[in-house]
Formats: C-alpha cells, structure tokens, sequence
C-alpha cells in the first residue's frame, strides 16, 4: 500500500518570504514522488517530480522540494512567494515504477500581499 | 496539442437521472485516469486504462458508476442512477506512462463539475 500525508489543510505566508509546504509519504519500495498545483477552477498542473538522483529537485515557478528518505518526507519550497502562488497543492506517491499515483488531500497556500 | 478536454464543464440533474460525462485525452497517451474531487474526502482515483483497457477500477464506488473508452481518443464515465451524494468535481487526466518512466506527467482536464439535487 502507498499512501501520502498532508498535515497542513491551509498555509498562510506574506509575499516575499519562504514558503513550505509538508508533505510524508509511505510506500514499500524506493518512492516516486510528484508536487502538482491546482489554481481555482483548474485541473492539476504538474510542478516537479523526485524519481532518483539528488535530493533536491527544482521545478517549475521557482519552486523546489526537497527529499528526505529518513524522514520519508518531500516538502516543497520556494524562497520569495508570490501572491499569484496562491493555489491549492497536491503531493502525490508511487512506488516501483509503473504503479499509479496516490494524491494527497491538498494544502491550500495563501500569499498575503 | 488543446490539452485534456471534457464536457460539459458543468451538470446539474436531479437525483435518479443518468449522468455521462466525456473525455478526449491527449493524442497519444497510452494512459487515461478519472478522479472524482470532493472537499471531504480530496482527489480520488476512480478507474485508470492503458490503451482503452480498463487496468484498475477498484476506486469506483458502487456499480452505479461506470467508465468506458472505446477507442484511444475517447472515454465516458457514467452513472445511473446519480444521487446527491455524488456531487464533485470529475477530473479526466491522461500521460504516456505511469509513475516511474520517463513520461509519466499526468496532465489534467479542467474538470467536470456534477450537481445532483
């Protein structure tokens, strides 16, 4: 089984600091792992993925995250946020390669201007 | 390439009406997945196929619900009767390939969203 944990329903940060969002995962096996953003109204858009390689794997809109397989954790970050990063963000697993994908329950990040 | 494209973008009905909701995937893919989005229980996969077969369908609710692709530019997910409990956001996405492989983004239509009063 494979699951992914989102312990922040909603994460507020003023423009122009850092931001994170947490994401931990739970899988049998070595994890693929997948930041995807949902603007309102939108379907997901995939940001960045961790599949193997360095632990620090940059994305699209200048975010980043960062695996950690101690911790079984993959937070995402950004150094400076934007108001227009305001969104709701999913963390996904897998395991294995070729198995399908576990999303998790979303965090919704607001950017304070 | 327009991207995943459903319709309609929005249906409401009344419960016990038959609901079908459309998907045309990006040309090419091999993987076409449907996701139901609910604020309490999130993103969920219903069903996914690889090439117009139906692969895992053991996130469909109840029989109510069911999904076909006929051919590789077109899948349907049905329900009958609808009830007001299936209110959600239906998403259709597709990829080449799934997790693990060098072409596994999934790319999302912008959903369908279901009122059933």
């Amino acid at each position: 089984a494979q699951s992914v944990a989102q312990p922040e329903d909603q994460v507020n940060v003023a423009e122009g600091n850092p931001l994170t969002v947490k994401c931990t995962y739970s899988v049998s096996g070595n994890p693929y792992l997948f930041w995807y953003v949902q603007y309102p109204n939108r379907g997901l858009q995939f940001l960045l993925k961790y599949i193997t390689g360095d632990n620090l794997v940059k994305g699209s809109y200048g975010f980043e995250a960062e695996f950690n397989k101690s911790q079984t954790s993959f937070h995402l970050k950004k150094p400076s946020a934007l108001v227009s990063d305001s969104a709701l963000y999913f963390c996904a697993v897998s395991h294995g390669g070729y198995q399908k994908v576990t999303f998790g329950t979303g965090t919704k990040l607001q950017v304070i201007p | 390439d327009a991207g995943v494209i459903q319709s309609p973008r929005h249906e409401v009905t009344e419960m016990g009406q038959e609901v079908t909701l459309r998907c045309k995937p990006i040309s090419g893919h091999d993987y076409l997945f449907w996701y139901r989005q609910t604020m309490m229980r999130g993103l969920e996969l219903l069903i996914y196929f690889n090439n117009n077969v139906p692969i895992d369908d053991s996130g469909m609710p109840e029989d109510r619900f069911s999904a076909k692709m006929p051919n590789a530019s077109f899948s349907t997910l049905k329900i009958q009767p609808s009830e007001p409990r299936d209110s959600a956001v239906y998403f259709c996405a597709s990829s080449f390939g799934l997790a693990g492989g060098s072409e596994d983004t999934q790319y999302f239509g912008p959903g369908t969203r279901l009122t059933v009063l």
